[in-house]
């Protein structure tokens, strides 16, 4: 079945910190790739998405994502964290065949402290 | 920018009771989803519909949940006789259309409490 590993459940950095939070993924076939953002209070939001082309892509406020076809992988990163960046962190993914079900992972809370 | 509303923001309910939520999607758009969130766990999937049909449905729809589109707006999920286990945040999320490159975008969810 397939599946969506997120290692990190809790991140904790400083304003200014490089981010990278890790995703993996277990399908064999077809797959586009999200990371969706919930800031406290507030409903998912697409921060970005793969779905061909340019493994390296880029979304809203300055988070970045590479999709590595040969680990399953498609990590979150941004260079530098703000205070605002605290949220929960999901990274998600769409696998051919699957009538566009969603399969999200547990999720990474990132608390930026100033 | 559109977004997918949902209603109530959140339910109290006793167990037994049926309770219906109710999502608006985003206007031009034709596929509807249900995804659920049980505190401290992953956010999954329900149930996909899609010209007044479902697509697909995980095992978690069983028979104690429909879904419905009563008219030209309005998508809600019913649950018939709620248990403690339906305790959860429930988000909808509608796209364009049903490929692979679609975007869902989600609502703010009911979170629903059963007693």
């Amino acid at each position: 079945a397939q599946s969506v590993s997120q290692h990190n459940h809790h991140v904790i950095l400083s304003e200014a910190a490089s981010l990278e939070l890790g995703c993996n993924y277990s399908y064999g076939g077809t797959v586009n790739l999200f990371w969706y953002v919930q800031y406290p209070g507030q409903h998912l939001q697409l921060l970005l998405k793969y779905f061909s082309g340019d493994p390296l892509v880029k979304g809203i406020k300055g988070f970045e994502a590479e999709f590595i076809k040969s680990k399953f992988s498609f990590n979150l990163r941004k260079p530098s964290v703000q205070w605002s960046d605290t949220a929960e962190y999901f990274c998600a993914v769409n696998c051919s065949g699957g009538y566009n079900k969603l399969i999200f992972g547990a999720g990474t809370r990132l608390a930026v402290h100033p | 920018e559109p977004e997918v509303t949902q209603t109530p923001s959140h339910q109290v309910t006793q167990m037994g009771q049926e309770v219906i939520l109710r999502c608006v999607p985003i206007s031009n758009h034709l596929y509807f989803y249900w995804y659920r969130q049980i505190l401290g766990q992953k956010v999954e999937f329900l149930v996909s519909f899609y010209n007044n049909e479902i697509s697909e449905k995980s095992e978690i729809f069983d028979d104690q949940f429909s879904v419905e589109r009563p008219d030209g707006s309005n998508f809600t999920l019913k649950i018939r006789s709620t248990k403690l286990e339906d305790s959860a945040m429930y988000f909808c999320a509608s796209s364009e259309a049903s490929g692979l490159t679609d975007t869902q975008y989600f609502g703010p969810g009911t979170r629903l409490t059963v007693l």
